[in-house]
Order: C-alpha cells, then structure tokens, then sequence
C-alpha cells in the first residue's frame, strides 16, 4: 500500500540555524500538507500545497517558514532561522482531492538547542 | 474558527473493557478522521468517516454529520489500544484536531 514518507526521523540543530524537513507524498496525490505537533499538545495544521503555490497557512506559518515541491516526487518544509519553540514533531500529508482523506506520514522530530 | 472538543481527555481501562470515546465539532466539517498516535508518536489512521457508522473489527465510528459529533467504540481493549486518539475534522484545506483522548488499558 502507499505511504507518505518523511526524513530524517529525528533532527537535532542548533539555534539559528537552517534545517529542511522532507517528504514523499504518495505519487498521484495532488494536494500536499505540513503539521506539526509540539511535545503534548495538539496536531496543528501549518500550511497546505496545491499546483505549486500555498493554498492556505495558519498564523502559525510566518516569514520563517517556506514550502517547496523541487521535482516531481519530493515536498519540502524549510525553517530558516529555528527557535527554541520551534522543536516539535513535523507531520506531512497528502491527499488526492480536497477534502478528502488526508495520509499521514511518520514525521521528523525536530529538537532545537 | 472551529472548536473541536474530544471527552474524556483521559480514560483508565482495565483490559477487556468497552469505551466510547467522544469528539464534538463547533461548526460543520467536511470529513472527519480518527487517528491512534502510537508511543513513537505516529498517527495511524483508523476511520475516515464524514458520516454513517464504519467497523473494522474491534472498533467502530459513527458520525452524526447534521448533529456535529463522532464516536468511536473500543471493544474488548488490549494494552497495544494504549495511547491518544484524535479526532480531526476539515474546512477549506485543512485538517483541526481535537486535543485528544489519553487512553491507558492495564493488563
């Protein structure tokens, strides 16, 4: 069966630094999604992708953060100057109709120092 | 936006025993999912359920789409039913959780 994945499982940066957190939708899914959930707390939704342009971002997706689809298979979510608040779990999914089921993939830890 | 609000946030099974778990939507949603997170911290995806009642051996879902609420049953729970389920439902693009059922089942 197909699955989203993610990579890497877990990553550790510094402060300040930049870090890419990548992911493999399902190849005929259209739609594209990051979320993250922080350490006890609730799944938030970051921003969705649709015919490569940001279809919608919460509040929480602010200058920092950005999207990219570099080819054909891979969905990227780039932090450019990380937090301390930004360690948290990152989900990615994806779909291939709006509104419909949406698949999860395993995430990438992110832990900042 | 929309509230989603899941009960009980934490529930204490002895194993075999029935549970029920709650999710309650603000507004109208255009689908719904359940998901089981796992202790390492992955969702599984257990209904994809707009509306109507789905089984897929020891659980179940019903979603009353015109009353805004979902449920989801757990028979005969084992200890792996051990962790936090969240409900999900979706506007627009994107999905809201709720904040979850912590679920224990003791051996």
């Amino acid at each position: 069966e197909p699955e989203v994945t993610q990579t890497p499982s877990h990553q550790v940066t510094q402060m300040g630094q930049e870090v890419i957190l990548r992911c493999v939708p399902i190849s005929n899914h259209l739609y594209f999604y990051w979320y993250r959930q922080i350490l006890g707390q609730k799944v938030e939704f970051l921003v969705s992708f649709y015919n490569n342009e940001i279809s919608e971002k919460s509040e929480i997706f602010d200058d920092q953060f950005s999207v990219e689809r570099p080819d054909g298979s891979n969905f990227t979510l780039k932090i450019r100057s990380t937090k301390l608040e930004d360690s948290a779990m990152y989900f990615c999914a994806s779909n291939d109709r709006i509104y419909y089921e949406q698949y999860f993939g395993p995430g990438t830890r992110l832990t900042v120092t | 936006g929309i509230q989603v609000e899941q009960s009980p946030p934490d529930l204490i099974l002895q194993e075999g025993a029935n549970s029920t778990l709650r999710c309650n939507f603000s507004d109208s949603v255009n689908n719904l999912q359940w998901f089981h997170q796992n202790p390492w911290g992955q969702l599984i995806n257990l209904f994809y359920i707009p509306s109507g009642t789905k089984q897929n051996g020891r659980l179940s879902a019903t979603t009353v789409a015109t009353e805004r609420y979902s449920l989801l049953y757990i028979s005969s729970s084992q200890t792996t039913d051990s962790g936090v389920y969240f409900c999900a439902g979706v506007r627009t693009y994107k999905y809201i959780f709720g904040t979850g059922t912590r679920l224990k089942v003791l051996a």
